[in-house]
């Protein structure tokens, strides 16, 4: 049964700290997305790519965030310096044209 | 432009009941809307999903409706279930343009099947 998995699942760390999240798309497909959910804001697209070439990132601070796919089955997303309204849950979804975005268990991330 | 509107924000079911969750659009450029499911603690997952084409699709207990014309589709679950309790979301995306197969959500509804 393929998956999308994320590392790590929980992260604490102090404001001002640099964090990194990681992903591993399910093999064969060719788009991947970044997701946040808080309970204000719902699901928010980050950033997402095509066949490792991003396509979008207009929903991401870009002063501090960044992501990146340095190969087929890694994607990062990065934020540095980290903020207290980070705190979040981050997604990964990777998908292949209309078969629908498959979710990963997410990063809960909380930043003191 | 790119909204999905969803309702209600929660629903209250008793056990064996339908329940219904609705969402409207405005972007007539989508072409594939998807139903997902949240549990507390997990990722969405991918519950069914149906295409303009069609008016109806159903699996198992669920059932997309789609109203081309009024621009609107809704997910009913017959014999709701205690374990169907969960947060919902409706999302649309488009296969051409900017932000293609990119999907816009709505805000999810929290469903609560009591006993």
């Amino acid at each position: 049964d393929a998956r999308v998995t994320q590392t790590p699942r929980d992260k604490v760390t102090e404001m001002g700290q640099e964090v990194t999240m990681r992903c591993q798309p399910i093999l064969g497909h060719n788009t991947v997305f970044w997701y946040r959910q808080t309970m204000m804001q719902g699901l928010e697209l980050l950033a997402y790519f095509r066949n490792r070439a991003p396509l979008d990132d207009s929903g991401m601070p870009k002063d501090r965030f960044s992501a990146e796919m340095p190969d087929a089955t890694l994607a990062t997303l990065k934020i540095q310096p980290s903020e207290p309204r980070d705190s979040a849950v981050y997604f990964c979804a990777s998908g292949w044209g209309y078969r629908g975005q498959y979710f990963g268990p997410g990063t809960r991330l909380l930043v003191l | 432009q790119q909204q999905v509107k969803q309702s209600p924000q929660s629903l209250i079911v008793q056990k064996g009941g339908i329940s219904i969750i609705n969402c409207a659009y405005e972007n007539t450029a989508f072409d594939y809307f998807p139903w997902y499911q949240q549990f507390p603690g997990k990722g969405p997952a991918l519950l069914i999903a149906i295409r303009p084409d069609v008016s109806e699709k159903k699996e198992g207990r669920f059932t997309i409706s789609f109203n081309k014309s009024a621009k609107q589709f809704s997910l009913h679950i017959m014999d709701s279930q205690p374990g169907d309790s969960a947060t919902y979301f409706c999302a649309a995306s488009a296969a051409s343009g900017a932000g293609s197969y990119q999907l816009t959500f709505g805000k999810g509804t929290k469903l609560s099947v009591i006993p």
